[in-house]
């Protein structure tokens, strides 16, 4: 019944390794949503994607990707992991875009860990 | 997406009343103003959301000056489970890439005292 859910819960990986963390909402919605939430605890969002449009915040690197099999599924794919990417990742959605006014909900988040 | 601006932490026994104020100076005709609560652990959860005036529900009342520079978060008679990080959140729905530059803050940290 889990509304958005997220797998893996905990990721331990190496620098250079590359990795997907995968999210299902069961909402209907039709936007979802990127978040990296670091050490210091401020949340900023990578992306929004719904079925028209993807909105990339520009200070995210490339390595990261988001790809979207339907609507139901947001994944993010991380190439060539780096330290500086270690953190708690979290996916959202909500119905409809814009993400600062429409309600979302979020995963439980999955914290990656770069060694 | 307009900057806010809110204190880091605050302190309250059980029982009383808490407020949050989160300021925005620069806040756009169009911008909603939201209020997320997060838990160690676990993603933020929706709180409240209005535009102008008062707004309430079951968990908390939104407060918001005419001029809408800033807004205040009131939470009733807080409890223990209450203790968590709240984020206040302003902007319209049409946010484009330009716009995500800031997103959550870094919130204010609630610690509600036996």
């Amino acid at each position: 019944d889990t509304a958005v859910s997220q797998t893996p819960k905990y990721l331990v990986t190496q620098m250079g390794n590359d990795k997907s963390i995968k999210c299902e909402q069961n909402l209907g919605h039709d936007t979802m949503y990127w978040y990296k939430q670091d050490s210091k605890k401020f949340l900023k969002i990578m992306f929004s994607y719904n079925n028209k449009e993807l909105i990339i915040n520009e200070t995210v690197p490339n390595r990261f990707s988001p790809k979207s099999p339907d609507k139901a599924h947001l994944n993010l794919h991380i190439n060539s992991l780096e330290l500086g990417d270690s953190a708690v990742y979290f996916c959202a959605s909500s119905q409809g875009a814009g993400f600062a006014a429409n309600e979302q909900f979020f995963g439980p988040g999955t914290r990656l860990t770069v060694l | 997406l307009a900057k806010t601006t809110q204190p880091i932490s605050m302190d309250s026994y059980e029982g009383q009343e808490v407020n949050i104020t989160c300021s925005h100076n620069n806040i756009a005709t169009n911008d909603y103003i939201t209020w997320y609560q997060q838990f160690p652990s676990q993603g933020p959860r929706f709180i409240i959301q209005g535009y102008k005036t008062k707004v309430t529900n079951e968990v908390a009342s939104l407060f918001i000056p005419a001029d809408r520079k800033s807004s205040t978060l009131s939470l009733p008679r807080v409890s223990l489970s209450d203790t968590a990080v709240y984020y206040c959140l302003v902007g319209d729905g049409h946010s484009g890439a330009g716009s995500y530059q800031l997103t959550f803050g870094k919130g204010t940290k609630l610690s509600v005292i036996p």
